[in-house]
């Protein structure tokens, strides 16, 4: 098992563009969650999924969006990429009410 | 409002001694909480978890501690090593939010030899 993977590692964007932040798991697990990690702070939830087709926001979720058509997959998409969204993106998935399994990550930043 | 507090940033310990680590929270209708750990450039992996059914659970080196009436759990490392050195997080969850975790800060663990 691969686990949780996340595509790109690193990405620098300029103000304005757009890019989608791959993540997948092949655990069959049912919940999935995209969280940013800014320096020094702890994790934010951005949006979380509880299986495919049904989505929802969390603490953070303005300027992203997000869809989940497989159980695999949960892609997140940045629309017009500002520079306050500079962070570090990890995937999560997990069972149920469980511990969550994270991705390595992806480093973003925006100029 | 943060409701999950890790009020320490950073802790260093020598190696084979005990590394204890405190989290307090706001809400009373958390009722699971969770320690993971987090190497640069990886992503957080599980440590160790706690049910508010119980106030002690244990693994390995590893013990959480659960006061409910304080909102307060800690991370007991005994003894710890070098490669416990890392980044630790608190995270809790509540029962009406499904498996939405709220984090803590983090505490920076250096283990000196």
């Amino acid at each position: 098992n691969a686990g949780v993977t996340q595509t790109p590692k690193f990405r620098i964007l300029k103000i304005g563009q757009s890019m989608t932040l791959q993540c997948a798991q092949d655990m069959n697990h049912n919940y999935m969650y995209w969280y940013r990690q800014d320096p020094g702070m702890g994790l934010k939830l951005i949006y979380y999924s509880v299986g495919a087709g049904i989505t929802d926001k969390g603490e953070v979720p303005n300027g992203y969006n997000v869809s989940r058509s497989t159980t695999e997959d949960f892609p997140l998409r940045l629309e017009l990429a500002a520079p306050s969204q500079t962070s570090v993106y990890f995937c999560a998935s997990s069972r149920v009410v469980d511990e969550q399994y994270f991705g390595p990550g992806t480093r973003l930043t925006v100029t | 409002d943060q409701q999950v507090k890790q009020n320490s940033p950073s802790l260093s310990v020598q190696e084979g001694r005990i590394s204890i680590l405190n989290c307090d929270y706001t809400n009373s209708m958390f009722d699971y909480f969770l320690w993971y750990k987090k190497y640069p450039a990886e992503g957080p992996t599980f440590l160790i978890s706690i049910s508010s059914i119980k106030d002690k659970n244990e693994d390995g080196r590893f013990t959480v501690f659960l006061n409910k009436s304080a909102k307060h759990l800690s991370l007991h490392i005994v003894p710890s090593q070098p490669g416990d050195s890392a980044v630790y997080f608190c995270a809790a969850s509540a029962p009406a939010a499904g498996n939405k975790l709220t984090f803590g800060g983090g505490t920076r663990v250096l283990v000196k030899p």
